[in-house]
């Protein structure tokens, strides 16, 4: 019964492979966010859905491609992974007019 | 982006002493969150403010927005080992797109028993 669930929790790849992270929430929010936290805990925004719609797109390589199939759920699908990508990627979601987020635990990525 | 300044970095105290921690900024925020994360988790909301000069407590936590809606400030009371984790603060600048929270780089609290 995990609010904002995200798998993989941890995820080791090499350089230039693609792969994806998921993100699904079950709180009937209609907003969901990835941010990504690097090695000085530092969290900056990415992207962020509202209904399925983007409305956010922070300054990120188009290496990385958000999909939201459905407001429960927001996927990042990330192409030809540098070592620069290594870091942890939460996904959050919130209630339009409610400002806080709720976070998933979090998607460590290291990138070899 | 957005620079939130938090500080200190880190704190390492003594159970049972009161903390302080601060952020600020040069742009002019309409809302503060205060979250706090422990290791392997993501971040958990603390607490929320939404006016200048609001005065906000939870518990042994309590949060403040600054008069000049710049700078938020949390404090905690009495602290105790559980209280050892990641606080950052977040702000939503006033006129910006609503959905967008900006956060500051952290202060890492650690309890000594």
């Amino acid at each position: 019964d995990t609010a904002v669930s995200q798998t993989p929790k941890y995820l080791v790849t090499q350089m230039g492979n693609d792969k994806s992270i998921k993100c699904e929430q079950n709180l009937g929010h209609d907003t969901m966010y990835w941010y990504k936290q690097d090695s000085k805990k530092f969290l900056k925004i990415m992207f962020s859905y509202n209904n399925k719609e983007l409305i956010i797109n922070e300054t990120v390589p188009n290496r990385f491609s958000p999909k939201s199939p459905d407001k429960a759920h927001l996927n990042l699908h990330i192409n030809s992974l540098e070592l620069g990508d290594s870091a942890v990627y939460f996904c959050a979601s919130r209630l339009q007019g409610n400002d806080g987020y709720t976070f998933g635990s979090g998607t460590r990525l290291t990138v070899v | 982006g957005q620079q939130l300044n938090q500080s200190p970095q880190s704190m390492f105290i003594q159970e049972g002493e009161d903390v302080s921690m601060n952020c600020t900024s040069s742009s002019i925020f309409n809302t503060w969150l205060w979250y706090k994360q422990e290791p392997g988790e993501g971040p958990v909301l603390l607490i929320a403010l939404y006016k200048a000069g609001e005065l906000t407590s939870n518990g042994r936590l309590t949060a403040q927005f600054g008069i000049t809606r710049k700078d938020s400030f949390l404090n905690i009371s009495a602290s105790i080992p559980s209280d050892v984790g990641i606080y950052f603060c977040a702000g939503q600048l006033r006129g910006s797109n609503f959905n967008k929270f900006y956060f500051g780089s952290g202060t890492k609290l650690n309890v000594k028993p």
